[in-house]
């Protein structure tokens, strides 16, 4: 049971480059989440989808999309990457509910 | 705007003592709190959910609730040097993204 994997687990981008960081989870959950974890200031909802064909901004969304592409797959795209966005990324997945949120091996992304 | 707030530590404790572990919640709604465990270079990993006023104990961890003061703690009994780590606490009000704190580094000194 792989339970929730991202792809790639290291990138490294010119500013300016795009890219989509892929998740996917095979537990069957209904919502899935994309957080940033950066030094002191915790983990960051980017953006999530509380179900298959929705999708909601969080905390930061401003520089990144999303794709809910099936119960299973959620995508993160950085169209133009920024220094700022140097972060490492985490995907999540949780059932609904009471229930609490199972995490990928996240994604360490440096953009110069 | 709902807030979860741990001290972010370092907490050092020494082999084979209790380690204590405290968040507390704004949001009077919250219905179910967890217990996450990051080691450095890792993701999170889910170690303990509570759902109710009380204690529930899993092993050497113990999740405490107090819903009237909003407040949630972890106790690990017998810390080891393999506990040694950063734990997130995280609140969940309905069917919303979990709320996380931003961690208490837990250091645990053979």
């Amino acid at each position: 049971n792989a339970g929730v994997t991202q792809t790639p687990k290291f990138q490294v981008l010119k500013t300016g480059q795009s890219m989509t960081l892929q998740c996917a989870q095979d537990m069957n959950h209904n919502s899935m989440y994309w957080y940033r974890q950066d030094p002191g200031m915790g983990l960051r909802l980017i953006y999530y989808s509380a179900s298959e064909g929705t999708t909601d901004k969080g905390e930061v969304p401003n520089g990144y999309n999303v794709s809910r592409l099936n119960k299973r797959e959620f995508s993160l795209r950085l169209e133009s990457a920024a220094p700022s966005q140097t972060s490492v990324y985490f995907c999540a997945s949780r059932a609904g509910g009471d229930l609490g949120a199972f995490f990928g091996q996240g994604t360490r992304l440096t953009v110069v | 705007q709902k807030e979860v707030e741990q001290n972010s530590g370092p907490l050092s404790v020494p082999e084979g003592a209790i380690a204590s572990l405290n968040c507390t919640y704004s949001d009077r709604g919250s219905q179910s709190f967890f217990w996450y465990r990051q080691y450095s270079g890792k993701s999170p990993e889910l170690i303990m959910s509570i759902y109710s006023n009380g204690d529930k104990e899993d092993g050497r961890f113990t999740a405490q609730l107090n819903k009237a003061s909003q407040y949630v703690s972890l106790l690990i009994r017998d810390s080891q040097p393999s506990d040694s780590a950063t734990y997130l606490c995280a609140v969940n009000s309905g069917n919303t993204p979990l709320v996380f704190g931003k961690g208490t580094r837990l250091s645990v000194i053979a």
